[in-house]
């Protein structure tokens, strides 16, 4: 069974320009979620997505956005980018956000480079 | 509010050396616990869960024990490697009505040396 993929893997951008990050969860995972890693804030939760209804957003700006297909797909959108956004974005993806003892899988992430 | 406390790294040690690494945390509710693993330049794996308390979770020679009265879920291994070797992150994971979330640790560094 294939895991978590992230695409792209390692992506360098301008300040001010915009990115989209995208993933696809394990084969029949529902639930989708962002993650943000940066070595001063550790790994912050951005959003979940299940059933393409966004569930619940961390606390980020508006500029970081995302959505999800129907095929539990997701994209994550970050706009005007700043130095800051400078991190390793991970996808990962579970089978039902309902059940407590759900495992959440994680995929290999996408580094992004803001100079 | 939920917080996840994780023992300040880096932590060293020989190989076939006892580990330790302490987490305890904060929380409304009763959350299940994590350990993922971070090796160089990777995603998180998944190390072991438990989701109840007494719970004991296992794999690849690491246990964690779910402790209610202490709020505790601490990691060891009886006698590490070098491809040990990376970071660990202790985490619990939040379920509501209508999201669930993880919230981590810090990460705990761990270098063995052969």
């Amino acid at each position: 069974k294939a895991g978590v993929t992230q695409t792209p893997r390692y992506l360098i951008k301008t300040r001010g320009q915009q990115v989209t990050l995208s993933c696809s969860p394990i084969s029949g995972h529902r639930s989708v979620s962002w993650y943000q890693q940066t070595p001063g804030q550790g790994l912050q939760f951005l959003f979940e997505y299940f059933s393409e209804t966004q569930r619940n957003k961390g606390n980020f700006p508006g500029r970081f956005s995302g959505r999800q297909f129907s095929n539990s797909r997701s994209e994550m959108n970050v706009s005007t980018l700043e130095l800051g956004d400078s991190a390793l974005y991970l996808c990962a993806s579970s089978a039902d956000f309902r059940a407590s003892g759900n495992t959440i899988y994680f995929g290999e992430g996408s580094w992004l480079t803001v100079v | 509010g939920n917080s996840v406390t994780q023992m300040e790294g880096p932590v060293t040690l020989s190989e076939e050396a006892f580990l330790t690494i302490n987490c305890t945390y904060t929380a409304t509710g009763y959350p299940s616990l994590f350990w993922y693993v971070q090796y160089p330049g990777e995603g998180l794996q998944l190390l072991l869960k438990a989701t109840k308390a007494d719970d004991k979770g296992s794999n690849k020679g690491f246990e964690a024990t779910y402790r209610k009265e202490t709020t505790s879920f601490h990691l060891e291994k009886g006698s590490v490697q070098v491809s040990d070797s990376a970071v660990y992150f202790c985490a619990l994971k939040i379920v509501n009505t209508g999201f669930q979330k993880l919230v981590f640790g810090t990460g705990t560094r761990l270098l063995v040396s052969p």
